[in-house]
């Protein structure tokens, strides 16, 4: 079963425009995970934050985490076209251990 | 710093058959896990291995085993193979002992399943 849902499910932009992703998850949790993936292939780490954590910080990422609402989101600013890709919110919780619960993902596509 | 690797890239089988594929964690790592991913949809959790026992289990059917060798490395086995099997399979690494494995996981590349 998956977890979280990323809204919106596709974001179309221009270079430098900003690209927010949304995640919504349904039980308590232990960490958040944002991973990339372009075309089908691995995915890649782009941060983690944890449930007592509200904002985080890498380079042109931003994380927020708002447990009350079971909700995250990713914000891109000054998007560039080598940010087009597929995005996953994963999360952890005491009951499923270590084991990542993922959601379907948000497709950016960035045009230049 | 060697990070996850998968083999092979790709794989073409057909019904009934049985398939391994095999993951080497990143250096330092001892966990491994396994995950699906159907076209379209987000990675789902198959099952973990940890001091060479299946640690945690996903909703997979018993047709999905796994193995972990000392070295750490793993195999994921499927047989009887369906045509809804075809998915990336991507394997993940963590170092359990690093605060209780509650630490970013890291992905390999995938292997390309495809049954016919």
């Amino acid at each position: 079963s998956q977890q979280g849902e990323e809204d919106p499910q596709a974001l179309s932009i221009q270079e430098g425009e900003n690209a927010t992703m949304n995640c919504s998850y349904k039980t308590s949790i232990n960490n958040l995970q944002w991973y990339r993936q372009n075309s089908g292939r691995g995915l890649v780490h782009l941060i983690l934050i944890r449930s007592n954590e509200r904002e985080k910080h890498s380079g042109r990422l931003r994380v927020t985490l708002d447990t009350s609402k079971k909700s995250s989101s990713l914000l891109i600013t000054a998007s560039r076209a080598a940010d087009t890709a597929s995005y996953f919110c994963a999360t952890d919780s005491r009951q499923a251990g270590t084991a990542l619960i993922f959601g379907k993902g948000t497709t950016l596509s960035v045009s230049s | 710093d060697a990070g996850v690797t998968q083999s092979p890239t790709h794989l073409i089988k057909t019904r009934g058959q049985q398939v391994t594929l095999r993951c080497s964690p990143k250096s330092g790592h001892d966990t491994v896990s396994w995950y699906q991913q159907a076209l379209g949809q987000g990675p789902q959790f198959i099952f973990q291995y940890y001091e060479e026992e299946e640690r945690q289990r996903g909703n997979f059917p018993d047709r999905f085993s796994g193995h972990q060798f000392p070295n750490y490395s793993s195999e994921l086995n499927v047989n009887a193979l369906l045509l809804g099997d075809s998915a990336l399979y991507l394997c993940a690494s963590i170092n359990r002992r690093v605060a209780g494995g509650q630490s970013t996981q890291y992905f390999g590349p995938g292997t390309r399943l495809t049954v016919l």
